[in-house]
């Protein structure tokens, strides 16, 4: 199982919206809506961001939104700001695996 | 508020077995999808599998030949084993929650994460 494919880096000024993409396939992110999005601080464990495409977590600034078209889908970030520097990753269901990662995409904000 | 913690030993000798046990406080573990990630150093995530409560377990085919996840809700606690490690093992383990939005959803994602524990494979 291949993993799914993001940008290797993004970066935006404050107050800009950046997009980070997440490639897969039609066994997994064009065939299903179990689409998840984390936000890693270095040296930090994971956080759930979105869920399911485009639902975001209680918590989660509105400023994180999802959503999906075809094999790939999307995490944008509006109203960059210098906390939302981290590495970012997908994760999608298969049908070949319950769980496969995206690469991972590191944020930085200019 | 669940919490989850790691606990095993940072260092395993080449050829050895790994073993990690997560603890989970605050929650039952009753219809969730309880899961081990890793992380090498500077690298990205990679599933390991899961055991779902009632005895389902699930391993990424990529390391099935060489890993064991098991449970034991009297303690709240899973496990996992991996054997024969070598160099390429050496990485964070992350146990993780996996929550799905209905009964059997074939798909779930991971909303509550144990902090990491480093694991070391050298001589």
């Amino acid at each position: 199982q291949s993993a799914l494919t993001q940008p290797a880096s993004v970066s935006g000024s404050p107050g800009q919206s950046i997009t980070i993409s997440c490639t897969g396939t039609s066994s997994d992110i064009g065939g299903y809506n179990y689409v998840s999005w984390y936000q890693q601080h270095p040296g930090k464990a994971p956080k759930l961001m979105i869920y399911e495409v485009s639902n975001r977590p209680s918590g989660v600034s509105n400023r994180f939104s999802g959503s999906k078209s075809g094999n790939t889908a999307s995490l944008t970030i509006s109203g960059l700001q210098a906390e939302d520097e981290a590495d970012y990753y997908c994760i999608s269901y298969s049908s070949n695996t319950p769980s496969v990662f995206g690469t991972g995409t590191q944020v930085t904000v200019l | 508020q669940v919490q989850l913690q790691e606990s095993g030993p940072g260092l395993v000798r080449p050829s050895e077995t790994l073993s990690l046990t997560c603890t989970v406080s605050g929650g039952s573990m009753r219809g969730y999808y309880w899961s081990w990630i890793r992380q090498p150093p500077g690298k990205g995530l990679e599933w390991i599998g899961y055991i779902y409560y009632g005895g389902t377990i699930n391993y990424n085919p990529s390391l099935k030949r060489r890993v064991t996840i098991s449970g034991d809700t009297s303690k709240n606690q899973f496990s996992l084993m991996v054997d024969s490690v070598t160099a390429a093992d050496t990485a964070v383990y992350y146990c993780a929650r996996g929550t799905a939005s209905y009964n059997y959803a074939p798909g779930h994602y991971f909303d509550y994460w144990g902090q990491g524990a480093l694991v070391t494979v050298s001589s």
